[in-house]
């Protein structure tokens, strides 16, 4: 089955510590994407990649890093600098990047404060 | 910045009864869509309409699309309690899939 597979489901992290969460699929899309959600709150756009080797800043890019290597895959790194980590992390991705398209979602790593 | 907001923030219903929950949001628009939650899950896309369409069916969901207004509605007909979940708008205003999500609306369907 084609699909977005996300993890760790869960992950912790201490202070100073740097934490990478892996997001892989296998529909063979171009564009992927990271989103955070806090408790009660909709999704915030972190970093989105339309293609190989470039992504984008999206609103909330602070403390966070991204690579994108292969198509498959776009792990984001939670660096010391974010200083409130504590959230539930969505990765996603659709065919192009183009408008009119939905997002594929995986099912989440949640990062915890040790 | 979340664009789309939802009201109502939490619905209840019972098993049959329909469901709707609305969507404002402030600038212009490529499209609007849909999306479903369930607790501790990932997102689940439902419907995307877009800014040149005014409404649009999927099985028993309904969705309006009024750009003159800035606002959607989402209609869950003859709801069932495997619809309890968190249902969220989401904009295009950049045409590269980059949505903007509103913060959603929680709805609750008792047997």
């Amino acid at each position: 089955d084609g699909g977005i597979t996300q993890s760790p489901k869960y992950l912790f992290r201490k202070e100073g510590q740097n934490v990478t969460l892996s997001c892989e699929q296998n529909l063979n899309h171009d564009a992927m994407y990271w989103y955070r959600q806090d408790p009660g709150q909709g999704l915030r756009l972190i970093y989105y990649s339309q293609i190989v080797n470039d992504f984008q800043k999206g609103d909330i890019a602070e403390g966070y890093s991204v690579s994108r290597e292969k198509k498959e895959s776009f792990p984001l790194t939670v660096t010391s600098a974010q200083k409130n980590p504590t959230a539930f992390y969505l990765c996603a991705s659709t065919l192009d990047g183009h408008s009119n398209q939905p997002q594929h979602f995986g099912d989440g790593t949640r990062l915890s404060i040790l | 910045s979340q664009q789309g907001e939802e009201d109502p923030q939490a619905l209840s219903i019972q098993e049959g009864e329909n469901a709707t929950m609305n969507c404002s949001y402030k600038t212009s628009i490529n499209n609007l869509q849909w999306y479903r939650q369930n607790s501790g899950r990932g997102l689940v896309h439902l419907i995307l309409i877009r800014s040149n369409e005014r409404e649009k069916h999927s099985g028993r969901l309904r969705v309006t699309l009024d750009t003159s207004k800035k606002s959607s509605s989402l209609l869950i007909t003859a709801s069932r309690a495997a619809d309890t979940a968190s249902y969220f708008c989401a904009t295009d205003p950049s045409g590269y899939s980059t949505l903007t999500f509103g913060k959603g609306t929680m709805l609750l369907v008792s047997p």
